[in-house]
């Protein structure tokens, strides 16, 4: 099974809401990503999980916190966010391998859209 | 560093007819190469992967794509297609570091009667 589940499958929020958005998978993986993906682009890497510990932000702004309660699960909490952060967010998960060789399974994504 | 370039942000196709999709990688180290396939509003789903071993990487759905260390390259094809295969493909390149995935810019595949 190479499933990972995201909720909800569309969000529309106000500026000045707050929400999450959910991640799971049951696979056993100990890496857990969030991208961005805007239209006719490809995914960017916003933040990585390792070991349910952050081992990678790519500068993202503060008004998106991701949070990994255990190894199955991975939030995105969303708050104050501007129109322009209207987009298609990915989770992935992976193993942990030596040299890298981890493959990245996606879930289906959550549609935001900021009014 | 590492980067894909794929050739062709649009490719169009009869149905039945041969797929390329060309995707060429720079890496100063061994790379591990990824093929995903997008349909619209969904996520991606790994069509196919080269980490070590045998350069002709057969995948899903037909699909399979050759590593050429020579010419840096990792295109991905199929004998016939089908319409059911329209849709966004992205290669990608990690090296390790991290287990950062570099995408290529992504080429949209078009089915045509």
């Amino acid at each position: 099974d190479t499933e990972v589940t995201q909720t909800p499958k569309h969000l529309v929020m106000g500026m000045t809401n707050k929400k999450s958005l959910k991640c799971e998978q049951h696979m056993g993986h100990r890496a857990m990503y969030w991208y961005k993906q805007k239209a006719k682009k490809p995914p960017e890497l916003m933040f990585v999980y390792s070991y349910e510990k952050l081992s990678i932000n790519e500068s993202v702004p503060s008004r998106f916190s991701p949070e990994c309660p255990n190894s199955s699960l991975l939030n995105l909490h969303l708050h104050a966010l501007q129109p322009e952060d209207s987009a298609l967010y990915l989770c992935a998960s992976s193993q942990i391998l030596a040299g890298g060789q981890d493959t990245q399974y996606f879930g289906p994504g959550t549609r935001l859209t900021v009014l | 560093a590492q980067s894909v370039t794929q050739l062709g942000s649009h490719v169009s196709v009869s149905e039945g007819a041969l797929v390329l999709l060309r995707c060429n990688y720079s890496s100063s180290v061994p790379p591990y190469l990824f093929w995903y396939v997008q349909y619209p509003n969904q996520g991606l789903q790994l069509l196919l992967k080269y980490t070590t071993g045998a350069t002709l990487v057969k995948g899903i759905n037909g699909f399979e794509a050759e590593f050429k260390k020579s010419e840096t390259s990792f295109h991905l094809t199929k004998p016939s297609a089908h319409m059911s295969d329209a849709a966004e493909y992205f290669c990608a390149v990690t090296t390790g570091t991290a287990s950062k995935l570099t995408f290529g810019t992504g080429t949209r595949l078009q089915v045509t009667l």
